[in-house]
C-alpha cells in the first residue's frame, strides 16, 4: 500500500500566520487522487481539497493545495481561529486508500 | 443535501461480530456517480479506510481487514452496512460512513457524524 507521511506532526502558529503542511507519498500518486481533510475535536473529517489543488464546495480561498508525484502541500495563507485543527492527506489512486497520520495546527 | 448517519450497537464483545448501518438521506444511492465507504478512527489516532461498495454491489476492502469485513447495500432502504467479524479490542474506534463522489475524483465529500464502537467483555 502507499504510505503517506505528513510533516510536521504539530505546527504551532498564531492567527494571521501562514501554515504549510507537507504530505509525502512512498510512491508516485496521480495528483487527481490526492485529497486533504480537516478534522476538529469530536467532529467528522471535512473535505477541503481534492485533485491535490481544487477546493471543495464552500472552502475559503485562504486554503490552497499544490504538488505532484510524491510531494504535496496544503497551505493556509492566513490562519483564522477556526482553522486550528488536525489535517489529513489521503491518496486514493490505488486501493487501499490511505491517509497520512495527520498534522495538528495549534494556537501558539 | 445528502446526509449520512451511522447506527448500531456501541458495545461489542470480543470474538463477536460488529454490525453497523449507514442511512443515506437527501439523495439516492442508486446513482453511479457515488461510491459508499466505511472509515474508522481509534481514539486519538488517525484514519483507516475499511472499504467501499459501488456499482450496485461491487466491493473493495482494505487487505488488512479483508478476511473479516463485509460491506453490503440495500438500495430500497437507501442504506449500506458494515460487518466486521471476530472483533478484538483493536477494533475499538469511531466508525464513519462516507460518500465518494465522482465529481470530486472520488474524494470523501460527505461524512456521517460517526459512531463509537467499543469492544469489551
Amino acid at each position: 500500500e502507499i504510505v503517506l507521511t505528513q510533516s510536521p506532526g504539530t505546527l504551532s502558529l498564531s492567527p494571521g500566520e501562514r501554515a504549510a503542511l507537507s504530505c509525502r507519498a512512498s510512491e508516485t500518486v496521480t495528483s487527481s487522487y490526492l485529497a486533504w481533510y480537516q478534522q476538529k475535536p469530536g467532529q467528522a473529517p471535512r473535505l477541503l481539497m481534492f485533485a491535490a489543488s481544487t477546493r471543495a464546495t464552500g472552502i475559503p480561498d485562504r486554503f490552497s493545495g499544490s504538488g505532484s508525484g510524491t510531494d504535496f502541500t496544503l497551505t493556509i495563507s492566513r490562519l483564522e481561529p477556526e482553522d486550528f485543527a488536525v489535517y489529513y492527506c489521503q491518496q486514493y489512486v490505488r486501493s487501499p486508500g490511505t491517509f497520512g497520520q495527520g498534522t495538528q495546527v495549534e494556537i501558539k | 443535501q445528502v446526509q449520512l448517519r451511522e447506527s448500531g450497537p456501541g458495545l461489542v464483545k470480543p470474538s463477536q461480530t460488529l454490525s453497523l448501518t449507514c442511512s443515506v438521506s437527501g439523495g439516492s444511492m442508486r446513482s453511479a456517480s457515488y461510491y459508499w465507504s466505511w472509515i474508522r478512527q481509534p481514539a486519538g489516532k488517525g484514519l483507516e479506510w475499511i472499504g467501499r461498495i459501488y456499482g450496485g454491489g461491487s466491493t473493495d476492502y482494505n487487505p488488512s481487514l479483508k478476511s473479516r469485513v463485509t460491506i453490503s447495500v440495500d438500495t430500497s432502504k437507501n442504506q449500506f452496512s458494515l460487518r466486521l467479524t471476530s472483533v478484538t479490542a483493536a477494533d475499538t474506534a469511531v466508525y464513519y460512513c462516507a460518500r465518494e463522489a465522482r465529481d470530486y475524483y472520488y474524494a470523501l465529500d460527505v461524512w456521517g457524524q460517526g459512531t463509537t464502537v467499543t469492544v469489551t467483555s
